[in-house]
């Protein structure tokens, strides 16, 4: 039973645009939450992650949304660049992690 | 340069086989995790550890093994019990703080294994 959910398997932005990445869990006893970024043939890379005592966290052009009451946190991307394009997992955090499917991002030139 | 490294990066054997992938970290981290990446699923997480000398069965232990006899280092064993062999195996390590959920783990480039 997947308790984080990525519904949408991709998403083309044009580059300079804002690219948003959206992910559902259903585990209210999760209180972390991160997103990976990963290459083709690589392991994720760590992006950025948000505590479940904060609704926002910025890191340059990534900003991570988390909304308590609907389960919800979302990734954005502005400007969207070329090499932003990958997969990009969300994970929860729980007594251990849970990933999600993944959404592959492509940003167009 | 610290990080994870994975080795091979591509592996086939012979259905039936055991085979065993390897996971090393100079991150000096406390925690390492074995998870299975299959088309349109998510990471699953197979075994983790906290400390030498120790580890746990994650969601899909069942057929695999692990052993952490050094800090730097914890294989996973593929055995001939795994029903389905075939899929991308990542490794991870993090610093153990005590709160496990708040640990970033940090990835290696992980092992394609194909069971022909």
């Amino acid at each position: 039973d997947q308790q984080v959910k990525q519904n949408s398997p991709s998403l083309s932005v044009q580059e300079g645009r804002i690219s948003i990445l959206n992910c559902d869990y259903t585990n209210s006893m999760f209180d972390y939450f991160l997103w990976y970024k990963k290459y083709p043939a690589e392991g994720p890379t760590f992006l950025i992650s948000i505590s479940s005592i904060k609704d926002k966290n910025e890191d340059g052009r990534f900003t991570v949304f988390l909304n308590k009451s609907a389960k919800h946190l979302s990734l954005h991307i502005v400007p969207s660049q070329p090499g932003d394009s990958a997969v990009y997992f969300c994970a929860a955090s729980g007594n251990q992690f849970y990933f999600g499917t993944g959404t592959s991002l492509t940003v167009i030139p | 340069d610290g990080g994870i490294t994975q080795s091979p990066k591509y592996l086939f054997r012979k259905e039936g086989q055991n085979v065993t992938l390897s996971c090393e970290q100079n991150l000096n981290h406390d925690a390492m995790y074995w998870y299975r990446q299959d088309p349109g699923q998510g990471l699953r997480l197979i075994y983790y550890s906290q400390i030498v000398n120790d580890f746990q069965k994650g969601d899909i232990a069942e057929g695999y093994s692990v052993s952490r006899e050094k800090k730097e280092s914890f294989p996973l064993t593929v055995t001939s019990a795994q029903k389905n062999p075939t899929a991308f195996y990542l490794c991870a390590s993090s610093i153990f703080s005590g709160r496990a959920s708040t640990d970033t783990q940090y990835f290696g480039p992980g092992t394609r294994l194909t069971v022909l």
